[in-house]
C-alpha cells in the first residue's frame, strides 16, 4: 500500500513569488491535513480537508490556502512568500477527520 | 483556548532506562490523544494513541496513560534502547472544531 506522497521534496523561492504544494494521500484516505513545521514553533497546523471540505483551519494568514479533489489529493497554496514561511510542509491522510494519521515526508520550502 | 503543553523539552536517559513525557490539554472534551515520534530527517510516525474512554493502553515497551480528570496524558517508555531516541511529539484535537494541536516536542536521547 503506497503511503503518502507530497511532491516537491524541496523548493526553493524568492520574497513574493506564490507556491503550490501537493499531497496524495493513502488510497482510501479522505482526509488530508496540512502542518507547517519550524525550529522554534514545532508542528503548527494550517487546515484540514476531508471529501473535498475544509473541515477546520489554523491561525495562519489568509495567504496560505489549500483545496482537496475528488480523488482525495490535496495542494496547498502560499502567496506573497515571506522569508518567515520558510519550513518543512507536511501533510498527514486519514480515513477519519481530526486523527493527524500518516505523514508524508514532506516538502522543504526555502524562501530567500 | 486551545493549548497542549508537554514537558521535558530534553530528556537523556541510560540505555535501559526508562522515560516518560507528560502533556497536559487545555479542552476537557478532547477526546483522541496520539504521541508522534519523528526521527532526525524523518516524517513523523504514529507510534501509540489513546481515546478518551480507556485509562491506559501499551504496546511492547510502550505505554500511554491518560488522566482525564487532570488533563494529562502520558508516555512510557521502558528499558530504552539508542534507536529511541528521537523527537516525540503528543497531540489532542479541540472538541468543537477537531483540528489536532500538537505540543512543543521532546528530544529524548538514550545514552549507551
Amino acid at each position: 500500500k503506497a503511503g503518502v506522497t507530497q511532491t516537491p521534496r524541496y523548493l526553493i523561492k524568492t520574497r513574493g513569488q506564490q507556491v503550490t504544494l501537493s499531497c496524495s494521500p493513502i488510497s482510501g484516505h479522505r482526509s488530508v491535513s496540512w502542518y507547517q513545521q519550524t525550529p522554534g514553533q514545532g508542528l503548527q497546523f494550517l487546515f484540514e480537508y476531508f471529501s473535498e471540505t475544509q473541515r477546520n483551519k489554523g491561525n495562519f494568514p489568509g495567504r496560505f490556502s489549500g483545496r482537496q479533489f475528488s480523488n482525495s489529493r490535496s495542494e496547498m497554496n502560499v502567496s506573497t512568500l515571506e522569508l518567515g514561511d520558510s519550513a518543512l510542509y507536511l501533510c498527514a491522510s486519514s480515513p477519519w477527520t481530526g486523527r493527524g494519521g500518516t505523514f508524508g515526508s514532506g516538502t522543504r520550502l526555502t524562501v530567500v | 483556548g486551545e493549548n497542549v503543553e508537554q514537558h521535558p523539552s530534553t530528556l537523556s536517559v541510560q540505555e535501559g532506562d526508562s522515560a516518560v513525557i507528560k502533556c497536559t490539554y487545555s479542552d476537557s472534551a478532547s477526546n483522541y490523544f496520539p504521541w508522534y515520534k519523528q526521527e532526525l530527517g524523518k516524517r513523523p510516525q504514529l507510534i501509540i494513541d489513546i481515546r478518551s474512554n480507556v485509562g491506559e493502553k501499551k504496546d511492547q515497551r510502550i505505554a500511554v496513560t491518560l488522566n482525564k480528570t487532570a488533563k494529562h496524558f502520558s508516555l512510557h517508555i521502558t528499558e530504552t534502547q539508542p534507536e529511541d531516541s528521537a523527537v516525540y511529539f503528543c497531540a489532542a484535537p479541540t472538541s468543537n472544531t477537531g483540528k489536532l494541536i500538537f505540543g512543543q516536542g521532546t528530544t529524548l536521547q538514550v545514552k549507551p
